[in-house]
């Protein structure tokens, strides 16, 4: 079974800092994708950043960035020069291919002050 | 980019009553559509997975009778909510995958159920 772990319930940062987001995973498979979607008070699901397990050069788009160490099972989000509009739930998410099943962590709240 | 319409975004029903809410994919066809709960402050927990023109796939634990599925086309699949009562109470998300593909996964805006 996949599992996603999010250690971090919260974090902040202040505007137009750096923040990384860590994610922890487990799965058995070798061939998966992994997803932070970002969810703002309206609720609206956003994918945020995607990765393929099977490249090694780490996603960026953007500000947003992900240090994803395969060995580790770990995939993170570093956010650049944040912006007020950062500020939302995260879900780091894992998906195994062959699979329907999108597995998320139980997120990370971030704020981001002015 | 894709779009997944939901609706309604919010409803409240009296208890004993059913409610239908509707997930659209606007612009592409998606063979598998997945309904999501949402309590507050938590994660999204999947509750079924929607296969268009068969019967829907429940997560353990969650009631069949209870939150009906429907995927009657490529491009629409309903979620039921039977004889709700106030524990029903929930944020429903659905989102939809791209037909030929894996990992694009588009979701919808969700709805509000309220059950007096």
């Amino acid at each position: 079974a996949q599992t996603v772990t999010q250690s971090q319930p919260e974090m902040s940062v202040q505007e137009a800092e750096t923040v990384t987001l860590s994610c922890t995973y487990d799965t058995s498979e070798s061939d998966y994708y992994l997803f932070w979607y970002k969810q703002p008070p309206s609720r609206q699901m956003i994918l945020v950043i995607r990765q393929e397990a099977y490249k090694q050069q780490n996603a960026t788009e953007n500000r947003f960035s992900v240090n994803f160490q395969k060995a580790a099972k770990s995939f993170s989000l570093k956010i650049s020069d944040s912006q007020l509009g950062d500020a939302a739930m995260y879900f780091c998410s894992v998906l195994q291919g062959g699979s329907e099943k999108l597995v998320f962590g139980k997120g990370t709240k971030l704020t981001v002050n002015p | 980019g894709a779009v997944v319409s939901q609706h309604p975004s919010w409803v409240i029903c009296k208890s004993g009553t059913s409610v239908k809410i509707e997930c659209r994919s606007l612009d592409f066809q998606a063979t598998t559509m997945f309904w999501y709960r949402q309590f507050p402050k938590q994660s999204l927990m999947l509750m079924a997975t929607s296969n268009e023109g068969s019967k829907a796939t429940y997560e353990q634990g969650v009631e069949k009778d209870k939150f009906l599925i429907n995927h009657a086309s490529l491009t629409l699949s309903t979620l039921t909510v039977t004889s709700a009562h106030p524990e029903d109470s929930s944020f429903y998300i659905c989102s939809a995958r791209e037909f030929g593909t894996n990992e694009k996964l588009f979701f919808g805006s969700g709805t509000q159920l309220s059950v007096l």
